[in-house]
């Protein structure tokens, strides 16, 4: 079974600076996809990004962009120039390319992050 | 166009009382989900459907049942509550498996079972 790994429950950062989450995960899968979605204080979930395993450049959305490392097992979350709006949770998911009829999102316990004006 | 609602957004049961949970979607998606969100956790799986009269179990199926009767809606139930079921709800549906696959979420169902 797969397992998502978030090392760091709480992150704080200053306003326009550069801050990164880190995820790992565990899986001898070799087609996959990773995620990540933002919680605000409102609780819905926010798709951030994704990255496709069989792509070796990393994603990229605006300020977020991702440093996904396959061999390390490792797909971490780059935000750039912060900004208020972005203090969430920060949860990191993984699905198999493989389990057709099982979509299911392996999510890891999450990151907090603040925003320090 | 709504997106995935969920109903009801807030609801407190004593242990033993049964209810349901109501997921609807607009997006015409195959596929949808229920899952429970836990202090200190993420999301977990706990039942999904591929279609239409169909369902599934995902990872803490126990204590739940669901149904599909209709493509939009999919609903979840608790029989005889416990205060193990306090949680955070969330239900999500997608289109078929492809590439540019996302599952979108509903604001949430905070249950307390007391």
């Amino acid at each position: 079974a797969q397992t998502v790994t978030q090392s760091q429950p709480e992150m704080s950062v200053q306003e326009a600076e550069t801050v990164t989450l880190s995820c790992t995960y565990d899986t001898s899968e070799s087609d996959y996809y990773l995620f990540w979605y933002k919680q605000p204080p409102s609780r819905q979930m926010i798709l951030v990004i994704r990255q496709e395993a069989y792509k070796q450049q990393n994603a990229t959305e605006n300020r977020f962009s991702v440093n996904f490392q396959k061999a390390a097992k490792s797909f971490s979350l780059k935000i750039s120039d912060s900004q208020l709006g972005d203090a969430a949770m920060y949860f990191c998911a993984y699905r198999s390319a493989y389990n057709f009829g099982n979509e299911k999102l392996t999510f890891g316990t999450g990151t907090r992050l603040t925003i320090i004006p | 166009n709504a997106g995935v609602t969920q109903t009801p957004k807030f609801r407190v049961l004593k242990t033993g009382q049964s209810m349901t949970l109501l997921c609807a979607q607009d997006m015409n998606h195959e596929y949808m989900y229920w899952y429970r969100q836990d202090p200190g956790m993420g999301l977990r799986l706990i039942h999904y459907s591929v279609g239409e009269g169909t369902t599934a179990k995902g990872e803490v199926p126990d204590g739940y049942n669901v149904s599909r009767l209709k493509k939009q809606n999919f609903l979840l139930g608790l029989e005889s509550a416990a205060p193990s079921q306090t949680s955070v709800y969330f239900c999500a549906s997608s289109s078929r498996p492809g590439r540019e696959y996302e599952q979108y979420f509903g604001p949430g169902t905070r249950l307390t079972v007391t």
